[in-house]
């Protein structure tokens, strides 16, 4: 079964600072993978997702996130954060190849300090 | 944001108590989804729907049941609640499945006492 992996469970850093954020999934032939934003007392949020192509993808807000197939990782990043971007973000992969269903990661809490 | 609406936002049941949660949408998406979310297990699906009577078990259904008779309504009932069951409840809707990625609801926040 596919497992994701997000080994920080909080991040502080200063407001204008940069974030990564990292996220490792289990090995798969293929693999879809996802990056979601939560705001306090909110649904999750689509942030970006990779299917397939360029390994650097691009989301809203800013964030972008760069497959690493060598060493299954995803990680989100960002040049500049700002207290707005305090939230929870999740990692999710979706095995390809049909009938499996998504696997969250148990979340990343960012904390931005003005 | 995309029309989907939970219900209940919170609720508070006696443990043994039947509870029922809605989700509805007014997207016309085909994919449906119940999540619950609880500190250090990050999202696990309960039960999901590809379709109006096609419905099917998560990685933590046990003591869950699911209804689609609607497009646009699934419920979420826990049969008899157990402390166990207190979570928050998500519920997610996808266009054209999961590789697409979910819209997601607000969440109901449910306490069994």
């Amino acid at each position: 079964a596919q497992s994701v992996t997000q080994l920080d469970s909080q991040v502080p850093v200063f407001e204008e600072a940069p974030v990564e954020l990292r996220c490792n999934y289990s090995s798969s032939v293929s693999v879809y993978l996802f990056w979601y934003v939560q705001y306090p007392n909110q649904g999750l949020q689509l942030l970006l997702k990779y299917l397939s192509g360029s390994t650097l993808v691009k989301g809203i807000n800013g964030f972008e996130a760069e497959f690493n197939k060598s060493q299954t990782s995803f990680h989100l990043r960002k040049p500049s954060v700002h207290i707005s971007d305090t939230a929870e973000y999740f990692c999710a992969a979706l095995p390809g190849g049909g009938y499996q269903k998504v696997t969250f990661g148990t979340g990343t809490k960012l904390q931005v300090i003005p | 944001d995309a029309g989907i609406t939970q219900s209940p936002r919170h609720k508070v049941t006696e443990t043994g108590t039947p509870v029922t949660l809605r989700c509805h949408q007014t997207e016309n998406h085909r994919y449906m989804y119940w999540y619950r979310q609880d500190p250090g297990h990050g999202l696990r699906l309960i039960h999901y729907s590809y379709g109006v009577k096609d419905t099917d078990k998560g990685e933590v259904s046990d003591g869950y049941s699911v209804s689609r008779s609607k497009t646009e309504d699934f419920l979420l009932t826990l049969e008899s609640a157990t402390s166990s069951q207190t979570s928050v409840y998500f519920c997610a809707i996808s266009l054209q499945g999961e590789a697409q990625g979910y819209t997601f609801g607000s969440g109901t926040r449910l306490t069994v006492v």
